[in-house]
């Protein structure tokens, strides 16, 4: 069965404060994903990559850094954090076929 | 660039009644591939049925849906809603074959049944 962890699974932070999302994919799959869910709306494309040590921009990359050191692990960066950013993120690695999603940080910005 | 439109962000149905959620496409790849993801609440977004395969019924867990290129469509259909459907269905594309295993989602669809 595919594997898709984050941590943590829940987050508060302070306007302005660093935040780093981590991903672990056990999948051996080349592509991983990050997306945001916002209440009322749909999964939106913040970062993905396809190779270690390389990241791509999505549709709303502004605000968001991204790390990918291993095939395994990737994480999305807020270097200040905002209270736009309040939202659930959920990481997923996909082979051609499917994307496997992780369980989802809620994370709040005070 | 690619994009799936779900025109319907909420369907509110009553139990027994039959299901439609609907979903176009834009792509200019001739192979893509469509989903239909469903997010329940609390939990991970997970595949629900997929196809890339012109005008074949595609079925999983009680839905189908058929690929039609002609139209650009891929609706989610189940001849009789269960209030354990209500969720979060998502539409989504990629060109698999262009070694691009970039998805689009689209919106979201809310489904909701009631008794």
């Amino acid at each position: 069965e595919a594997a898709v962890t984050q941590s943590p699974r829940s987050k508060v932070a302070v306007t302005g404060g660093k935040v780093t999302l981590s991903c672990h994919q056990t999948n051996n799959h080349d592509y991983m994903y990050w997306y945001r869910q916002d209440t009322g709306h749909g999964l939106r494309l913040i970062h993905y990559s396809y190779v270690a040590d390389s990241t791509e921009k999505g549709d709303i990359p502004d605000g968001y850094k991204a790390s990918r050191p291993s095939q395994e692990n990737f994480s999305l960066i807020l270097e200040l954090a905002s209270l736009s950013q309040t939202a659930v993120y959920f990481c997923a690695s996909s082979d051609p076929y499917q994307q496997y999603f992780g369980p989802g940080t809620r994370l709040t910005v005070l | 660039g690619d994009s799936v439109t779900q025109k319907e962000g909420l369907v509110t149905l009553t139990e027994g009644l039959p299901v439609m959620l609907n979903c176009t496409y834009q792509t200019i790849y001739s192979n893509a591939f469509l989903f239909w993801y469903v997010h329940y609440l609390n939990e991970s977004p997970r595949l629900l049925l997929k196809s890339s395969t012109d005008n074949k019924r595609t079925e999983h867990q009680g839905f189908h849906a058929t690929l039609h290129k002609s139209s650009s469509s891929f609706h989610l259909q189940k001849s009789s809603a269960q209030l354990s459907d209500s969720a979060l269905y998502y539409c989504a594309l990629s060109d698999v074959n262009t070694g691009n295993y970039k998805y689009v989602f689209g919106a979201g669809t809310r489904l909701k049944v009631i008794a």
